[in-house]
């Protein structure tokens, strides 16, 4: 079965610090994607990055940035300079087949307050 | 990008009623559709997959007689909580999912008083 883990339920920061949110996951697929996504207090999602598990190539876009380390399972996000308009919750996600679906998985969420 | 709508964006109803929750998918073909519900500071948990055509597959835990998921088009599932009661109250998101990637709708907050 597949699990993510998001062991920081809630962080602070002061404006203009660097911020990154964990995330840990387990599956026993060999083809997986994994998500981040920022909810604001308005509830709608919004995608930030979609990653497979054959591209562990780090990428940054802007303030933000991704570290997946296949080896260890992790998949952590990084928002450099941070702002008050970051502050939300963050979810981390994995989508594997599962009965010919793609099934994504969340993780609890961490919710980032970015105080000015 | 593709674009998914939820009708309503909110709803109120009393106890014991049903309300009906629409997912369409605005520009695109939506073969299979996901149901997710959150409750208050929590993550989303998926409560059923539907494929046009064909009857929903509902996760463990989840009662099909209550929450009753209709995908009669390729551009609109519905959602219907039968007898609703206080703990139906929740935010409702679905996922519409064509030859690519899943995107989500806005969400639906549902208060049962």
């Amino acid at each position: 079965a597949q699990k993510v883990t998001q062991a920081q339920t809630e962080i602070s920061v002061v404006e203009k610090e660097d911020v990154t949110l964990d995330c840990v996951y387990e599956t026993r697929d060999t083809t997986y994607y994994l998500f981040w996504y920022k909810q604001p207090p308005s509830g709608e999602l919004v995608f930030l990055i979609r990653r497979n598990s054959f591209d562990e190539q780090n990428e940054i876009s802007g303030r933000y940035s991704w570290n997946f380390q296949k080896s260890t399972s992790s998949f952590n996000f990084t928002i450099t300079a941070s702002q008050v308009v970051d502050s939300a919750v963050y979810f981390c996600a994995l989508s594997e087949k599962a009965g010919g679906y793609q099934k994504v998985t969340f993780g609890t969420g961490t919710k980032l307050q970015v105080i000015p | 990008g593709a674009v998914v709508s939820q009708h309503p964006s909110w709803v109120i109803c009393k106890s014991g009623t049903s309300v009906k929750i629409e997912c369409r998918s605005l520009d695109f073909q939506a073969t299979t559709m996901f149901w997710y519900r959150q409750f208050p500071k929590q993550s989303l948990m998926l409560m059923a997959t539907s494929n046009e055509g064909s009857k929903a597959t509902y996760e463990q835990g989840v009662e099909k007689d209550k929450f009753l998921i209709n995908h009669a088009s390729l551009t609109l599932s519905t959602l219907t909580v039968t007898s609703a009661h206080p703990e139906d109250s929740s935010f409702y998101i679905c996922s519409a999912r064509g030859h690519g990637w899943g995107y989500f709708g806005p969400g639906t907050r549902l208060t049962v008083t």
